[in-house]
């Protein structure tokens, strides 16, 4: 299957500075991207799409100038998360998809684990 | 966002027993993904669904697509130690977006 790397693998900020973490689709072009949030023992939460060239569709109840989302080019997706929280500790997992043989699949990262401290 | 009724929340099962899982919506879905995912990395696409009463196995997994497209299954066969995890649902929403089940944790019992 298609593979899709992310940078960090883990990160550890103190509380207000920001953080940005990469979402790269190695051996396909993704024109969409997705960025996911997860908790504990909890289910993944979609926060946004984000679209290459184009602002990022946020799904209700997530900031969007918390949660800056930039799509510069068919392989990179990026998430900042401005002045940090402890509360925005969580597991950030971002998804690409890739059309294979005409049909739709989804890849995943392998997850960004922050914490603030 | 949409809501996926995913069932067992958890299960403990016995080394080579049968299990299954499966979620369930209110809303159409265009695609149905089942994932699994180990702890502290992200989910690994299992099986692909398409259509309406599609039936797709894997190895010893089995799943399929509701004739409503409200609905999938997942089957796991014989199952072995390495099977835990937690495993996850995903439908494709008006073709562009992807929402998750709460989750199945499978416990295998050597």
């Amino acid at each position: 299957g298609a593979v899709v790397s992310q940078h960090p693998s883990w990160v550890i900020c103190k509380s207000g500075t920001s953080v940005k973490i990469e979402c790269r689709s190695l051996d396909f072009q993704a024109t969409t991207m997705f960025w996911y949030r997860q908790f504990p023992k909890q289910s993944l939460m979609l926060m946004a799409t984000s679209n290459e060239g184009s602002k990022a569709t946020y799904e209700q109840g997530v900031e969007k100038d918390k949660f800056l989302i930039n799509h510069a080019s068919l392989t990179l997706s990026t998430l900042t998360v401005t002045s940090a929280h402890p509360e925005d500790s969580s597991f950030y997992i971002c998804s690409a998809g890739d059309s294979v043989g005409g049909s739709y699949e989804q890849y995943f990262g392998p997850g960004t684990r922050l914490t603030v401290t | 966002g949409q809501q996926l009724n995913q069932s067992p929340q958890s299960m403990f099962i016995q080394e080579g027993e049968d299990v299954s899982m499966n979620c369930t919506s209110s809303s159409i879905f265009n695609t149905w993904l089942w994932y699994k995912q180990d702890p502290g990395e992200g989910p690994v696409l299992l099986i692909a669904l398409y259509k309406a009463g599609e039936l797709t196995s894997n190895g010893r997994l089995t799943a399929q697509f509701g004739i409503t497209r409200k609905d999938s299954f997942l089957n796991i066969s014989a199952s072995i130690p390495s099977d835990v995890g937690i495993y996850f649902c995903a439908g494709l929403y008006n073709f562009n977006k992807f929402y998750f089940g709460s989750g199945t944790k499978l416990n295998v019992k050597p």
